[in-house]
């Protein structure tokens, strides 16, 4: 299975913070790649998907990029509703693998 | 608009089977395959398997053969997922997603599954 790490498992910022969201693969998946927010108590919600498209619906201030096996999420200023998990998804080779997660939590 | 709409929570003993639904509208159901996905504090996000609405065809992670069986009825546009054998191991909160050319786009709201005697 490929293995989805995501770096740093907790990320401390502020209101208005430009902050960077790691995701590498133990395997190259290609551009397959979503990223999604999750917060307490509710299902996960797609931002990104294939890398950087922006789900419709997603504020601007999210975006993605990589390739292969390295990849990040952007978000340029972060607002108060933007403090929560996010997680990677891999959807190029089966078993379709998740990451552990990055906690964004306000300093 | 999208909806998918997961049956509630279950209380179950250890040894037995749970089934639960996610039921689908706003959409063409057999235009999508139907994911399942396993969330626990412990290992996180885990992919199940998912289910081609259309012909029925199932795909699962190796991991979850023998433990959880998808199904569908097209006629209500409802896809099911059965957890057999049921462990503590098993306790989690379950979702079902859309999944289509951009899988997992939209999510079920979650059913939480415990298991205890």
């Amino acid at each position: 299975d490929i293995q989805m790490t995501q770096s740093p498992s907790v990320l401390s910022a502020s209101v208005g913070d430009r902050v960077t969201l790691n995701c590498k693969a133990s395997q190259n998946i290609n551009k397959y790649l979503n990223w999604y927010q999750q917060k307490l108590g509710e299902a996960p919600k797609l931002l990104i998907y294939n890398t950087n498209n922006l789900q419709t619906g997603i504020p601007s201030r999210f975006s993605g990029s990589g390739s292969g096996t390295d990849f990040t999420l952007t978000i340029s200023s972060l607002q108060p509703e933007d403090f929560a998990t996010y997680f990677c998804f891999q959807h190029n080779s089966w078993p379709y693998t998740f990451g552990a997660g990055t906690k964004l939590e306000l300093k | 608009q999208v909806q998918l709409q997961q049956s509630g929570a279950e209380l179950a003993k250890p040894g037995s089977s749970v089934k639960i639904s996610c039921k689908a509208s706003g959409y063409t159901f057999t235009s999508y395959y139907v994911s399942w996905i396993k969330q626990t504090t412990g290992q996180g996000l885990e992919y199940i398997g998912h289910i081609n609405t259309g012909s029925g065809g199932t795909n699962y992670n190796e991991k979850f053969k023998g433990k959880a069986t998808l199904t569908v009825d097209k006629s209500s546009s409802t896809a099911f997922m059965q957890l057999s054998s049921l462990t503590p191991d098993d306790s989690a909160v379950y979702y079902c997603a859309r999944e289509g050319a951009d899988p997992l786009d939209y999510w079920g709201q979650g059913v939480m599954v415990t298991v205890s005697s």
